[in-house]
């Protein structure tokens, strides 16, 4: 069945380092992924995403890898800030005719960034 | 408006009362997404709509949980006769097209005692 989990349930990284999250999902079948950020009290807030025809792509410091060959998910920041300090959450798109409206959760990763 | 909107933010109620949770999407977008999130849990999906079309309900943890949007923009979620277990975060979001980036709102916090 379709699952998406994460191997790390918190981080705690200094700030300026880089951080890296990571996410296992367990359908091969698998074609869209997204990372969401979540701060306290708020919505998920959309980060990246990325197709499967893709194995990396960039945006403002932030950098999502996918390894396809082994069902895992991948999400960089560079130079950890304070502001980055949030629950991470990787997600997959249901296919519905190129709906990406059924997203499936992992759990999250809770970013600690010490000053 | 300038995000989704969703009311009430907290909702307190007695087991076995209906309850109507509302959400206003970003003005233009064409779909809606309802998701409940448990506590340090992901969002579970539950139902969408594209304009006024409810394109998908499989979500829908039963019978007693219902959507509309009947005119392709406000939605409103139903639960009928409240359980406990149905007390979660509750959270609306939109995309400009069907597989456009989702924006969430802030949620609807139903408490069922």
């Amino acid at each position: 069945g379709e699952s998406v989990g994460l191997h790390l349930p918190t981080l705690s990284v200094q700030e300026g380092d880089n951080s890296i999250i990571n996410c296992a999902y367990s359908n091969s079948a698998s074609d869209y992924f997204i990372w969401y950020k979540q701060e306290s009290g708020k919505g998920p807030q959309f980060i990246i995403d990325i197709r499967s025809n893709m194995d990396k792509r960039q945006g403002q410091r932030v950098t999502v890898l996918l390894n396809k060959t082994v069902k895992h998910l991948s999400l960089q920041i560079a130079a950890t800030q304070p502001g980055d300090s949030a629950v991470y959450f990787c997600a997959h798109g249901g296919n519905y005719g190129g709906s990406q409206g059924n997203l499936i959760f992992g759990k999250g990763t809770k970013l600690s960034v010490k000053p | 408006g300038a995000g989704v909107s969703q009311s009430p933010r907290y909702k307190v109620t007695k087991r076995g009362q209906d309850v109507a949770l509302r959400c206003d999407p970003i003005s233009g977008h064409v779909s809606l997404y309802w998701y409940r999130q448990a506590l340090g849990q992901g969002p579970e999906f539950l139902t969408y709509f594209n304009y006024e079309a409810q394109q998908d309900k499989s979500g829908l943890p039963n019978d007693r949980f219902s959507a509309e949007r009947p005119e392709g923009s406000i939605s409103t979620l139903t639960i009928q006769r409240t359980e406990q277990r149905d007390s979660a975060m509750y959270r609306c979001a939109s995309s400009y097209s069907a597989s456009g980036e989702l924006f969430f709102g802030e949620g609807s916090r139903l408490t069922v005692l």
